[in-house]
């Protein structure tokens, strides 16, 4: 199975500072189809997860454009360009190109 | 709108069997892969198990496989899964999701 590991795993950001959460991959992660299947999912407390990120960089709609997703093959970025204190959560990377899909283990934003 | 709802989950002994459903609306369920994630109290996302859009392929997590086994119905826009021979550690919120959206999750408690 793909191994997704992500860092940091605590991220304590001041509101209105920029955030960055890497994600790494075991194994490539582009498909045969040339297409590259990274996710980031926003999960609030108490809330199901929320897709922010598809295929690397591709907001879902209604997501904020401070949210901005990056990288290629093994190594990607999830980058909120001025934290708001709506954006506390815990962040998650899965893997969509191999079965069975994998997670990372999680990055919780809070403020400092 | 999209929508996935979880149902059937429940306290059982170890040991012991259940069926998770998941009715979906909002879009054209045979165009997509579906999934079964789950949460254990303050831990993190662990997925479990996917299945083609037509059904024809399956796939599970490791900690399962052989006990859990995942199922749809494209008639009536149903996703399953039949879990058995269940384990205190498989005590979790059970999401259903198509990858761009989720459930509110169902609870399964193993517990004797």
């Amino acid at each position: 199975d793909v191994v997704m590991t992500q860092s940091p795993l605590s991220l304590p950001v001041t509101l209105g500072q920029p955030a960055s959460i890497s994600c790494r991959s075991s194994q490539s992660l582009v498909y045969s189809d040339g297409d590259t299947y990274l996710n980031w999912f926003q999960q609030r407390p108490g809330q199901s997860p929320r897709r922010l990120i598809y295929k690397v960089s591709k907001r879902d709609s209604g997501v904020p454009d401070r949210f901005s997703g990056s990288g290629s093959g093994t190594d990607f970025t999830l980058k909120i360009s001025r934290v708001e204190a709506e954006d506390v959560g815990v962040y998650y990377c899965m893997q969509g190109t191999r079965w069975p899909r994998t997670f990372g283990q999680g990055t919780k934003v809070e403020i400092k | 709108e999209v929508q996935l709802v979880e149902s059937g989950g429940g306290l059982v002994q170890p040991g012991g069997s259940l069926r998770l459903s998941c009715s979906a609306s909002g879009f054209t369920f045979s165009n997509y892969a579906m999934h079964w994630v789950r949460q254990a109290p303050g831990k993190g996302l662990e997925y479990v198990s996917g299945i083609s859009n037509n059904g024809g392929s399956t796939f599970y997590a490791d900690s399962v496989k052989g006990r859990f086994t995942i199922s749809r119905d494209n008639s009536k826009n149903t996703l399953y899964l039949q879990m058995s021979s269940l384990r205190s550690e498989d005590t979790a919120l059970y999401y259903c999701s198509n990858e761009g959206s989720w459930g509110q999750g169902t609870l399964v408690t193993v517990s004797s």
